[in-house]
């Protein structure tokens, strides 16, 4: 079966100061992966998608980048966090294919804390 | 472009009630629609998803929802809430076609279920 790994689950960075969160998916090939974030109130906002490795696609200006090295890596870094940027971070990953019903799976989510 | 409504963004009820949390989507073309659930502090985790075939979906815990195309409704329902139930609830939505897809989320409605 297909499991999603996310890390870490919480965290606490100065403003200023870069970040590093990363997922990765096992149990499949070539997933479609997901950045979203969580603001309170504001539902789920898609940070970047990838559907496929070195290919990343960004929905929002923001001061975030994501990458993914491998098939299933997929890194989301900041150089210098905000205050703006605190919030829920959810990885996600859904099957390839022209089936546009599949699922997409989420990880546990990470805790970003900027101060 | 597509979109999701969900009206009101808390609903509480009594064990043993009803559960009603109401959905409309706007898409151009033929929708795909899920409902996934939250428990606090953690990752989405899918109730049910309607694609093609029977407009009436079941799906985990007891929940289903409903397609209705001429009222651009998903609403999802319970017959009998539980105090387990009390999370908070997202409808999404996307549309066929592709190989690569992302869904619309809905600011989501939290679920109080009262003793």
């Amino acid at each position: 079966s297909q499991t999603i790994h996310q890390w870490p689950a919480t965290l606490v960075q100065p403003v200023g100061s870069p970040l590093s969160l990363e997922c990765t998916v096992e149990g499949t090939s070539n997933p479609n992966l997901y950045w979203y974030r969580q603001a309170a109130g504001r539902g789920l906002q898609l940070l970047f998608y990838s559907v496929g490795i070195g290919q990343i696609s960004s929905e929002v200006p923001q001061n975030l980048s994501a990458s993914r090295p491998q098939d299933r890596q997929f890194i989301l870094s900041s150089k210098k966090l905000l205050l703006s940027d605190s919030g829920f971070y959810l990885c996600a990953w859904s099957p390839t294919g022209r089936a546009a019903g599949n699922t997409i799976y989420f990880g546990e989510g990470s805790w970003l804390t900027v101060v | 472009a597509q979109s999701v409504t969900q009206l009101g963004s808390h609903v509480s009820v009594s064990e043993g009630a009803l559960v009603l949390l109401r959905c409309n989507y706007s898409s151009s073309v033929p929708p795909y629609l899920f409902w996934y659930v939250q428990y606090p502090n953690q990752g989405l985790q899918l109730l049910l998803k309607y694609t093609t075939g029977a407009t009436l979906v079941k799906g985990i815990n007891g929940f289903e929802a409903e397609f209705k195309k001429s009222e651009t409704s998903f609403h999802l329902t319970k017959p009998s809430a539980h105090m387990s139930d009390a999370a908070e609830y997202f409808c999404a939505v996307t549309y066929g076609g592709g190989s690569n897809y992302k869904l619309t989320f809905g600011k989501g409605t939290l679920l109080t279920v009262n003793p």
